[in-house]
């Protein structure tokens, strides 16, 4: 039971360069999330998904997209690269109930030149 | 929109008593919970009050006030494995925003 995994774990772009970030949880949670983290500030939510198939705007939604094509995976990914978008990636999954515990992937750090 | 205020540094020796206090202003509330996150490792769950009053997990325990939107998060016999920064963070509609969180140092 691996929980939330993220790949990748660390990853460089040069401004205007694309990727994916890919989130796969295997616990059959409902709900989805991507967040950045940045130094001396909490989470923001970027998109967030209610089920296999749905994507929500977070707070800070532009500049990404998302998609959730399987129920255990969810991609987040960035179409030209910008200085702005360097940060820590997280993404959660939770069960959906209010208040039930979200988890949290290991982290993608992302640097972009 | 969300916004929530929390202490950004906390120092304590070991074996004391801290209190992280958080005061929220939101539109739609459900419920404050608490996250731990660790130098360089994931954010993961504390705690989660829907109801004002006092929930206890161990040496840790939380506390909320809807009247006040206000909450706190109190941690006991501090050990050096405490040190970590703590976020409160709203629940609404299934999401959570979280505070800028409180960095949490134990000293020997």
């Amino acid at each position: 039971n691996a929980g939330v995994t993220q790949t990748p774990k660390f990853r460089v772009l040069k401004t205007g360069q694309s990727m994916t970030l890919l989130c796969a949880q295997d616990m059959n949670h409902e709900y989805m999330y991507w967040y950045r983290q940045d130094p001396g500030m909490g989470l923001r939510l970027i998109h967030y998904s209610v089920g296999e198939g749905t994507t929500a705007k977070g707070e800070v939604p532009d500049g990404y997209n998302v998609s959730r094509l399987k129920k255990q995976n969810f991609l987040l990914g960035l179409e030209s690269a910008a200085p702005s978008q360097t940060s820590v990636y997280f993404c959660a999954s939770s069960s959906g109930t209010k208040g039930s515990e979200q988890f949290f992937g290991p982290g993608t750090r992302l640097t972009v030149l | 929109g969300q916004s929530l205020e929390q202490p950004s540094e906390v120092t304590a020796v070991e074996g004391a008593i801290v209190q992280i206090n958080c005061t929220y202003q939101t539109s739609g509330f459900y419920g404050l919970s608490w996250y731990q996150q660790h130098d360089g490792g994931a954010p993961t769950f504390l705690s989660y009050n829907a109801l004002d009053g006092l929930e206890e997990t161990g040496r840790f325990s939380s506390f909320l006030s809807r009247s006040d939107s206000y909450g706190y998060l109190l941690l006991q016999e501090l050990q050096m494995k405490d040190s970590a920064s703590y976020f409160c963070a709203v629940m609404g509609d299934y999401k959570l925003s979280f505070g800028a969180g409180t960095t949490v140092t134990v000293r020997a």
